[in-house]
């Protein structure tokens, strides 16, 4: 079975530019979660999806952050415009089912932003 | 608003030391505990899950045990290996908002 893709897998942009993450859970999975991890901290929820509606998004900094899930199965994360302090590694996990399901994370995507 | 901690947030063994990795968590209405590995560069992998209603889950070398009354769990792993190398993150799902919320994790190093 497939785990969950994410790319880039590495991305350097400068503050003020924008930048996009893609992830592709593991097939037939109904939640979808984005964390974002700054080093040397667990990671933090920013937003859950069900299929393709949002079950919480209440830590996701709503003025630069987006997210979509399109036909509830890929998402992508965007960042417009990047700060310094959104340096950090954004993992995407998916799960089969909501609730207290075991969460299956991918490789993340580490974000330098100069 | 839980509050996960994990102490050390660093540790370094010489191999075949037993290692024991400690977690506390401020609220006790936790429907499950997780012990997750992290290795450099890549994602979160699942080692152990406790129900809110176990004291213990074993696997292999590891064995996780959970005290909800006192808000902690502890993750032995017997036997150290060079390979156990890794950042080892607890977090615990909320059975009031069913979020997970994670620890910082402990760096642990394992010295052929």
């Amino acid at each position: 079975e497939a785990g969950v893709a994410q790319s880039p897998r590495y991305k350097i942009i400068e503050k003020r530019q924008s930048v996009a993450f893609w992830c592709n859970p593991i097939s037939g999975h109904a939640t979808l979660y984005w964390y974002q991890q700054i080093l040397g901290q667990g990671p933090k929820l920013l937003i859950q999806f069900q299929n393709n509606g949002v079950v919480d998004d209440s830590q996701l900094p709503k003025d630069r952050f987006s997210a979509e899930r399109l036909k509830g199965v890929d998402s992508t994360l965007k960042i417009q415009p990047a700060k310094l302090e959104d340096s950090a590694v954004y993992l995407c996990a998916s799960s089969p089912f909501a609730g207290t399901d075991t969460q299956y994370f991918g490789p993340g995507t580490r974000l330098t932003v100069l | 608003k839980q509050e996960v901690t994990q102490i050390p947030a660093a540790l370094s063994v010489p191999e075949g030391e037993n290692l024991v990795l400690n977690c506390s968590f401020t609220d006790s209405a936790i429907y499950n505990l997780q012990w997750f590995r992290q290795d450099p560069g890549k994602g979160l992998t699942s080692l152990l899950l406790i129900q809110s209603s176990q004291r213990e889950q074993t696997s292999g070398r590891l064995n996780a045990s959970l005290d909800k009354s006192s808000g902690r769990s502890t993750l032995y792993i017997a036997a150290s290996q060079p390979g156990d190398s890794a950042t080892y993150l607890c977090a615990v799902h909320g059975s009031n908002d069913y979020k997970l919320s994670f620890g910082a994790g402990t760096t642990v190093t394992v010295r052929a």
